[in-house]
């Protein structure tokens, strides 16, 4: 059974034209991330959620916002897509208690930008 | 800040032996992963360290030393489903629940 789920997986949209991202889990963890993976590259971290508690990574353009509306749902919005925002958006989940704080991936959502 | 090393591409031979080495300069340590990640799919979690020495799970065993700032994943009896990238990532014990993530090692397995 998925545990964390992306919609959509696929995402064509064109250049300025807002983009939202969801993102669900089964798992109630409290700690929820949003990264940004582009070919052949680390995954980086763009913010994340500890509770409902918001962490922006201080590199993160302001073009990216997000949302977390309930445990279960967070959302990642792209106010004016450019070019360069063409990559694989991944999200991640993980709780704040227990050994190893492993992360949870979704599959991604894959955006490209025309 | 995080700066985490790991070489690019490994080729090796189905049944074979691979290992991956991770270096890594960082502000603070407080536990390394290894997650594998197969082309277009999600990362999924393959092994943490936080005390020196080895772990083992099954093919793959994953080794660190903090005092040198070294990790590797060991993969044995290669399968050609072991081709995928593996990412390396760090966790800081000021915010240790965010990972760093290497840009990983893409391994080719041939038969």
């Amino acid at each position: 059974d998925a545990m964390v789920i992306q919609n959509p997986r696929y995402q064509v949209t064109q250049f300025g034209k807002p983009v939202t991202l969801s993102c669900s889990q089964t798992l109630n963890h409290n700690v929820m991330y949003w990264y940004q993976q582009k070919s052949s590259q680390a995954p980086k971290l763009l913010f994340h959620y500890y509770d409902k508690d918001f962490n922006n990574e201080a590199d993160t353009p302001d073009n990216f916002q997000s949302r977390r509306p309930n445990t279960s749902f967070c959302f990642l919005d792209i106010r004016s897509p450019g070019l360069g925002d063409a990559a694989m958006y991944l999200c991640a989940t993980s709780r704040d208690r227990g050994r190893t704080y492993e992360q949870y991936f979704g599959p991604g959502t894959r955006l490209t930008v025309t | 800040g995080q700066n985490i090393d790991q070489p690019t591409e490994m080729t090796a031979t189905e049944g074979a032996i691979v290992q991956i080495n991770c270096t890594y300069q960082t502000s603070g340590f407080n536990g390394l992963f290894w997650y594998q990640q197969h082309a277009g799919e999600a990362p999924t979690f393959l092994s943490y360290n936080v005390l020196d020495g080895l772990e083992e799970k099954g093919r793959f065993s994953s080794f660190l030393s903090r005092s040198k700032g070294y990790s590797y994943l060991l993969l044995k009896e290669l399968q050609m489903k072991d081709s995928a990238s593996y990412l390396c990532a760090v966790r800081d014990n000021k915010n240790d629940y965010k990972l760093s993530f290497g840009a990983g090692t893409t391994v080719t397995v041939r038969a």
